[in-house]
């Protein structure tokens, strides 16, 4: 079974830091991890997906990290903004025991930047 | 490209009534995910239908159906409504074929259910 872990839940930081959101996964088998962003009683919107086989991917200020050995991804967000406030998921796509793909989702950490 | 459209957003039901939440992939997507979202549980997958067939099911009460239709929209039906069933459910669409790592998920708005 796969379990995904964010932490910490809550992050506040200043305007214009650098912050890191970390997601653990006890399961390596995966295909893809993904980043998601979402707003107070909205939809999730995707950030970036990294495939099993790339360490990173890149999008404006957003870099994320994959490392399938540890179990471990994490998501920096450059030059922090008012803007980048919401609740950041993360979620790993593996086959589950009877070969159906599953989606498994970390609890979130939500973030606030203080102007 | 439009993205995927949910309806109703809102919704207000008593309990023991029925619902049916309809969810519009985007075009060329194939596959269809159902998600519940409570504050408690966060979220929780429904299952997830591609090309018209249940390919994956979560751990909820036969209460909950779902079906794809030729066009790729979806439907999902909640009967004999409960307290708990108040949620924000979200539909995500993808390409869908299974085993690729690119399979990546869009989410819908998401469609606000209350039960009284």
């Amino acid at each position: 079974k796969q379990e995904v872990t964010q932490i910490p839940a809550a992050l506040s930081v200043p305007e214009g830091e650098n912050l890191v959101l970390n997601c653990s996964f006890t399961d390596s088998a995966i295909y893809n991890l993904q980043w998601f962003r979402q707003d107070p009683g909205k939809g999730l919107t995707s950030l970036l997906l990294i495939q099993s086989s790339q360490r990173e991917q890149t999008s404006g200020r957003l870099n994320a990290s994959l490392d399938k050995s540890s179990g471990r991804s994490t998501l920096y967000i450059a030059a922090s903004q008012p803007g980048d406030s919401a609740t950041y998921l993360c979620a790993v796509r593996w086959q589950g025991n009877f070969g159906n793909e599953k989606l498994t989702f970390g609890t979130g950490t939500r973030l606030t930047i203080i102007p | 490209k439009a993205g995927v459209t949910q309806t109703p957003r809102y919704l207000i039901k008593t309990r023991g009534q029925q619902v049916t939440l309809s969810c519009s992939p985007i075009s060329g997507h194939r596959s269809v995910s159902w998600y519940q979202q409570t504050p408690g549980q966060g979220l929780q997958f429904l299952f997830e239908y591609f090309s018209e067939t249940q390919r994956n099911k979560g751990n909820f009460p036969g209460r909950f159906s779902g079906r794809q239709f030729s066009n790729s929209r979806s439907e999902m039906n909640v009967s004999t409504l409960e307290l708990g069933d108040s949620a924000l459910y979200l539909c995500a669409s993808s390409l869908g074929a299974a085993g690729f790592s690119y399979n990546e998920q869009f989410f819908g708005p998401g469609t606000r259910l209350t039960v009284l």
